[in-house]
């Protein structure tokens, strides 16, 4: 069935440094990648996603970059700061089966 | 607007009893579904539905029934809890279509069975 391995599972950086986040799916019809966001007792935010069409998105501190000959999507967070720390989980979907199936998530640690 | 809505925040259950979590939404949404929270395992899919009448199982029915009578409706039944089944659970909704819409979270419930 469809997979989607995300790595690491838990990211200490300075604050101030940048943070990358990887993710692997195994269904190559996947054409939607969400990223969320989740902080300590609350529910998971959506960040920022792309679309199978593009290769890269920005918004502000955050971006995202999709590969899909190997497969693989990244989170990249610059300049991070203290308020970025949260539980992160990448996601991957496809057209008409809208079965959302979730990273095991990355805990981000941003150290004053 | 309230969004995605679920009840209650917390439940104790014992072993064998079984209980409805419940799970409205405000939006319109054709799609729903639920999911549970486990530490070190992410989000894994219980059942989902893409419309009233309609619903399908995900990565980890078992144990589960939900029915979708209404859109804005999508309750999840524990027939027999197990301690297994001790865990966060997020019902979200959202859009269908050709071009997927993002996810929308409820609060989440938060089991326990002894």
């Amino acid at each position: 069935g469809e997979n989607v391995e995300q790595h690491p599972s838990t990211l200490s950086v300075q604050e101030g440094d940048s943070a990358v986040i990887k993710c692997t799916y195994s269904d190559s019809a996947s054409n939607y990648f969400p990223w969320y966001k989740q902080e300590l007792g609350k529910r998971p935010q959506l960040i920022i996603d792309i679309r199978s069409n593009v290769g890269e998105k920005k918004d502000q501190r955050i971006a995202v970059t999709l590969n899909k000959t190997a497969k693989h999507f990244s989170l990249h967070i610059t300049e991070t700061q203290p308020e970025d720390s949260a539980v992160y989980f990448c996601a991957a979907t496809t057209s008409g089966t809208y079965k959302y199936i979730f990273g095991t998530g990355t805990r981000l640690k941003v150290l004053a | 607007n309230a969004g995605v809505t679920q009840t209650p925040k917390f439940q104790v259950l014992k072993t064998g009893q079984s209980m409805t979590l419940q799970c409205a939404q405000d939006m319109n949404h054709e799609y729903m579904s639920w999911y549970r929270q486990d530490p070190g395992m992410g989000l894994r899919l219980i059942h989902y539905s893409v419309g009233a009448g309609i619903t399908d199982q995900g990565e980890v029915p078992n144990g589960y029934n939900v029915s979708r009578s209404t859109t804005e409706d999508f309750p999840l039944r524990l027939l027999s809890a197990a301690p297994s089944q001790t865990s966060v659970y997020f019902c979200a909704s959202s859009y269908t279509g050709i071009l997927h819409s993002p996810l929308h979270f409820g609060n989440g419930t938060r089991l326990t069975v002894t």
